[in-house]
């Protein structure tokens, strides 16, 4: 089983800041996805990357994937109280007979305080 | 376009009995997978279903289990509950090829007491 390590675990930071959340394995997964969970809800997919290297912007959330698909990022510019949430990666794992299953890091609870 | 749904939203069960959660996943989605997901261990995987049949199993005892309907509808059972299946039990749907995404849906909070 691969294991995702995501840091940092807790960030509390002032609108208009800038964060980054970082999401490591030492494994390669085959696509790396970045969710958002408010509580009570599911998570929420943000974005999929697939290929090393690709870069992915939405809006004033920016998203890397590692040259080597073990890793990966999520920069927030200026964040806003609107972002606050739960913060999940999660490593895509093909099987054998083509199923499919998420390795999730641990998350990262962002608060953004107004 | 509605979205995964999963019955009930809360449940409170006793020691030693069983549950049934149930997930209706997104029209044309084929795969469905469950996840557990607690404060202590954070989101793990149950097993993905896709046509009916199970593709893939995560690392939980035999008292869990699923299964799917030929209409991609999913239900999965715990039987002889322990405090420790208290947890928010989570439906994702896909179309079941390719590197897409998941959708969940909104989760069942089981509580064991």
């Amino acid at each position: 089983t691969q294991l995702l390590e995501q840091s940092p675990q807790f960030l509390s930071i002032q609108e208009g800041e800038n964060l980054t959340v970082y999401c490591n394995s030492s494994s390669v997964f085959s696509s790396l996805q970045w969710y958002r969970q408010e509580p009570g809800e599911g998570p929420v997919l943000l974005v999929t990357v697939v290929t090393g290297g690709e870069v992915k912007k939405l809006k004033r959330l920016t998203f890397q994937f590692g040259d080597a698909r073990k890793d990966s990022s999520l920069h927030i510019t200026a964040a806003q109280p609107g972002d606050t949430g739960l913060y999940l990666c999660a490593g895509a794992e093909r099987s054998n007979n083509a199923g499919n299953m998420l390795t999730f890091g641990g998350g990262t609870r962002l608060m953004v305080k107004p | 376009k509605a979205g995964v749904t999963q019955t009930p939203r809360y449940l409170i069960k006793t020691r030693g009995q069983q549950v049934t959660l149930s997930c209706s996943p997104i029209s044309g989605h084929r795969s469905v997978s469950w996840y557990q997901q607690t404060p202590g261990q954070g989101l793990q995987f149950l097993f993905e279903y896709f046509s009916e049949t199970q593709r893939n199993k995560g690392n939980f005892p035999g008292r869990f289990s699923g299964r799917q309907f030929s209409n991609s509808r999913s239900e999965m059972n715990v039987s002889t509950l322990e405090l420790g299946d208290s947890a928010l039990y989570l439906c994702a749907s896909r179309t079941g090829t390719g590197n897409f995404g998941y959708t969940f849906g909104s989760g069942t909070r089981l509580t064991v007491v």
